[in-house]
Parts: structure tokens; sequence; C-alpha cells
């Protein structure tokens, strides 16, 4: 598998269901970082949860990061249609100067 | 709220021709990025820059591609020779740090297609 790999590669659910995407990388990381894509746009950053950090809150988005599985998860609760969009995991294997991006889940919120 | 923008949103370019990128990065951000996005698929990875050099860069950023910071507030990214492979979007990011938080702030993108 590539260095962050999410899955589902596609989701789609009701409005108001929760839905969680899994990411899953390859080395060691110092940090994960969750974004998303609208249809032709840019990536915007949601949430970055450090290797030492087990899980994170942030609104509506609970991050988890498991470092011995080398995985980490998005959770959306109460989905709203306007939440449709690609989701991306980043991470940055340690001691290089970049991010890697997964392959994306693309989430479809039926209203 | 700063932002990163990007020129030109859309450039048609025939084979072979020279094509520069240019984006304009938030303006106390020390990383330079540039990713590329082909339709619908994942985002690749180019190059990172730091301190008016190259942090890293990945296999895609052959000799063909160039970087470049040339007034300290413009980051360009020149394609020597394009070929029809590059089309593609392709994203400018800042980041404040590496270590800090980290956190990535992208463009809208700038559509690149060879014919």
């Amino acid at each position: 598998s590539q260095q962050g790999e999410e899955d589902p590669q596609a989701l789609s659910i009701q409005e108001g269901e929760n839905a969680t995407m899994n990411c899953s990388y390859k080395t060691s990381i110092n940090n994960l970082q969750w974004y998303r894509q609208n249809s032709g746009r840019g990536l915007v950053h949601l949430i970055l949860i450090r290797s030492n950090e087990r899980e994170k809150h942030s609104g509506r988005l609970r991050v988890t990061l498991d470092t011995s599985k080398k995985s980490s998860s998005l959770l959306i609760t109460a989905s709203r249609a306007a939440d449709t969009a690609s989701y991306f995991c980043a991470t940055d294997p340690g001691g290089t100067y970049k991010y890697i991006f997964g392959t994306g889940t693309r989430l479809k919120v039926l209203a | 709220e700063p932002e990163v923008t990007q020129t030109p949103s859309h450039q048609v370019t025939q084979m072979g021709q020279e094509v520069i990128l240019r984006c304009v990065p938030i303006s106390n951000h020390l990383y330079f990025y540039w990713y590329r996005q082909i339709l619908g698929q994942k985002v690749e990875f180019l190059v990172s820059f730091y301190n008016n050099e190259i942090s890293e860069k990945s296999e895609i950023f052959d000799d063909q591609f160039s970087v470049e910071r040339p007034d300290g507030s413009n980051f360009t990214l020149k394609i020597r020779s394009t070929k029809l492979e590059d089309s593609a979007m392709y994203f400018c990011a800042s980041s404040e740090s590496l270590g800090g938080t980290g956190e990535l702030f992208f463009g809208e993108g700038s559509r690149l297609t060879v014919l």
C-alpha cells in the first residue's frame, strides 16, 4: 500500500448520519492531518493530530491516531449536505520536508 | 484572512512550450510547496522550498521543472517543455513552520492543459 491510503474510496450517506473515513500509512510520522477538497477547489485544512496524541476533536470532527497500527480515522458526526467533498489524510514521513497525501475518500451526503 | 493566491487559474499550452505558474504565499510563511493533481486522482507532492532552496523533491520533479522565489513574495513553478502528461491541476501551498503546527494553506490551483 502507498503512504497514506484512505478507505473507503467512496462513501454515500444520508444527512444526519455519521461518516467515518480511515487512513493508513507506512512510515513513522511527526503528525497527521486531514484535509477537505470540494470539487475543483483547493484543499482546506481540517485538523492536525500529533504522533503523541491519540484523539482530537474539532466541532463535528473527531480524529483518532493509532501509531502502532499506523492508522487514523476521521469521524464526521451529524453530516450535512455541505460536507459533500473529498477528504484526504496527509502525513509527514519523519525527517522529510514534505507532506504525502492519501488517495482520498469521496463523501457524498444526501439531503 | 490571509490566503495563498495562484495565477493563472487556467492555462492552455501546446506541447513543448514553457509554462510558468505563479503563487503568492502567505506573507509570514517560511515553507512553500507545489503539488499536482491529475483530474480526480491523488494529490502528488512535487517539491518543497525553504530558505531560498529546494528542501525536497519527488521523482516527478525532473529536470523539466524548476522553482524560484524571485522577489521575496512570488513563488513560481516553471515547466520548461511541457508534455501531454503534465496536464493537471497544480496547487501551491505554504506553511508557517514544518514542525510546529505544520498546517498547509493551499491556493485554489492552476489548471494546466497541454495540447
